[in-house]
């Protein structure tokens, strides 16, 4: 069974803290995305990556950082945590392909709380 | 950005009834994708229609694409209290990179 997993499904961390979030994928995929979901604003793209070592910004990437030292992991950093990155916080992957099929798989979520 | 608008935002039935949900996007697409949200849990995909396909069908669920008029519908018949959940619609548009522009979502309440 396919799966994307995610380091905590709750976070709670203070202001001014520097914040890591894990996701790892089992599929071999290229893709991996990181997404914040707020209420009534859907989901937002942060980082994406297709390749190991490689990143692109997504439309809210201002305050986050990314790595991805290996195919199946990708992090999201918070260099310094604030308030208005309670969020929930979500990753996915696809596979690198071009021919229409590129179904997203999602991991459960971190539900992140700075106070 | 957001390109994809799903309508209605929230949509409350009884079970056995059938359920429309409508997505509207801007630019031209390589394909559409709904994706079921259980609260609080990740996406799941659960059927993808290609631009150059029209209809598609996977179990309950009945997706139709009208390019014309840059929107798809995802019709699920005989709905059952499991169906309870946000519903998405994600667009791949043309010319782009790899990347989902996905909707805000609608909330769909199916009650016993």
């Amino acid at each position: 069974d396919v799966k994307v997993t995610q380091s905590s499904r709750y976070l709670v961390k203070r202001t001014g803290e520097k914040v890591f979030l894990e996701c790892v994928q089992d599929m071999d995929h290229e893709n991996m995305f990181w997404y914040r979901q707020d209420p009534g604003l859907g989901l937002r793209l942060i980082y994406f990556s297709y390749d190991v070592k490689m990143k692109e910004k997504g439309d809210i990437p201002e305050g986050y950082s990314v790595s991805r030292e290996k195919k199946e992991r990708f992090s999201l950093i918070l260099e310094s945590a604030s308030t208005n990155q309670t969020s929930m916080y979500l990753c996915a992957s696809s596979p690198a392909t071009r021919s229409s099929y590129n179904e997203q798989f999602f991991g459960p979520g971190t539900r992140l709380t700075v106070l | 950005s957001q390109q994809g608008e799903e309508d209605p935002q929230a949509l409350s039935i009884q079970e056995g009834e059938n359920a429309t949900m409508n997505c509207s996007y801007k630019t031209s697409i390589n394909n559409l994708q709904w994706y079921r949200q259980n609260s609080g849990r990740g996406l799941v995909h659960l059927i993808l229609i290609r631009s150059n396909e029209r209809e598609k069908h996977s179990g309950r669920l009945r997706v139709t694409l009208d390019t014309s008029k840059k929107s798809s519908s995802l019709l699920i018949t005989a709905s059952r209290a499991a169906d309870t959940a946000s519903y998405f619609c994600a667009t791949d548009p043309q010319g782009g990179s790899e990347k989902l522009v996905f909707g805000k979502g609608m909330k769909l309440t199916v009650n016993p």
